[in-house]
């Protein structure tokens, strides 16, 4: 099985550009996740779908957005840039997503997409 | 916010050493995920361990939990060189939050 892919891998985007990241899950997953990866911050949480619904947003602006497709695909967009949303941007993929209750599933990670702001 | 922090954050030694990396988590949890992270690259799955789970072994990979402690380890036995790399713990805190939530990582470096 292919693995989870995102694209585009690098990106140059200058302060109040939007930009838009892509993320394929595994086939068969039907639960993505978006984090934020920072030097300062660390890898934080942004949003989780599953079946076109977000289930989940972490705490971050109304900037930032995404949505997921009836293939499962999944886009995010950051509007109107600012410098310190220079980050790698990370995507996974589940079969069900994270449940209470006691279902956990592995969420498998894409190679990031590294965005620069400038 | 941070729910796990690891200790140590850096953590250097000699290729067939061992490695041990711990990681503390501060809500009850569904289950505890350890990954591993080349320089700034997507990061991989290593072992999950559930919360009813004390140890679980994968390879040369041993983690155990100590949910009274809220506390866990990664020992990385025999270590390569291509052992080096950031490891983070991720936690999946109980209430279906439909998230993960990571500690700042632990730096190894494994030295030929």
């Amino acid at each position: 099985k292919a693995g989870v892919t995102q694209t585009p891998r690098y990106l140059i985007k200058t302060r109040g550009q939007q930009v838009t990241l892509s993320c394929s899950p595994i086939s068969g997953h039907r639960s993505v996740s978006w984090y934020q990866q920072t030097p300062g911050q660390g890898l934080q949480f942004l949003f989780e779908y599953f079946s076109e619904t977000q289930r989940n947003k972490g705490n971050f602006p109304g900037r930032f957005s995404g949505r997921q497709f009836s293939n499962s695909r999944s886009e995010m967009n950051v509007s109107t840039l600012e410098l310190g949303d220079s980050a790698l941007y990370l995507c996974a993929s589940s079969l069900e997503g994270l449940a209470g209750g006691g279902l956990s599933e592995t969420q498998y990670f894409g190679p990031g997409t590294r965005l620069l702001v400038l | 916010s941070q729910q796990g922090e690891e200790d140590p954050q850096a953590l250097s030694i000699q290729e067939g050493e061992n490695a041990t990396m711990n990681c503390s988590y501060k809500t009850s949890i569904n289950n505890l995920q350890w990954y591993r992270q080349n320089s700034g690259r997507g990061l991989v799955h290593l072992i999950l361990i559930r919360s009813n789970e004390r140890e679980k072994h994968s390879g040369r990979l041993r983690v155990t939990l100590d949910t009274s402690k809220k506390s866990s380890s990664l020992l990385i036995t025999a270590s390569r060189a291509a052992d080096t790399a950031s490891y983070f713990c991720a936690t999946d805190r109980a209430g279906g939050y439909n998230k993960l939530i990571f500690g700042a990582g632990t730096r190894l470096a494994v030295h030929p």
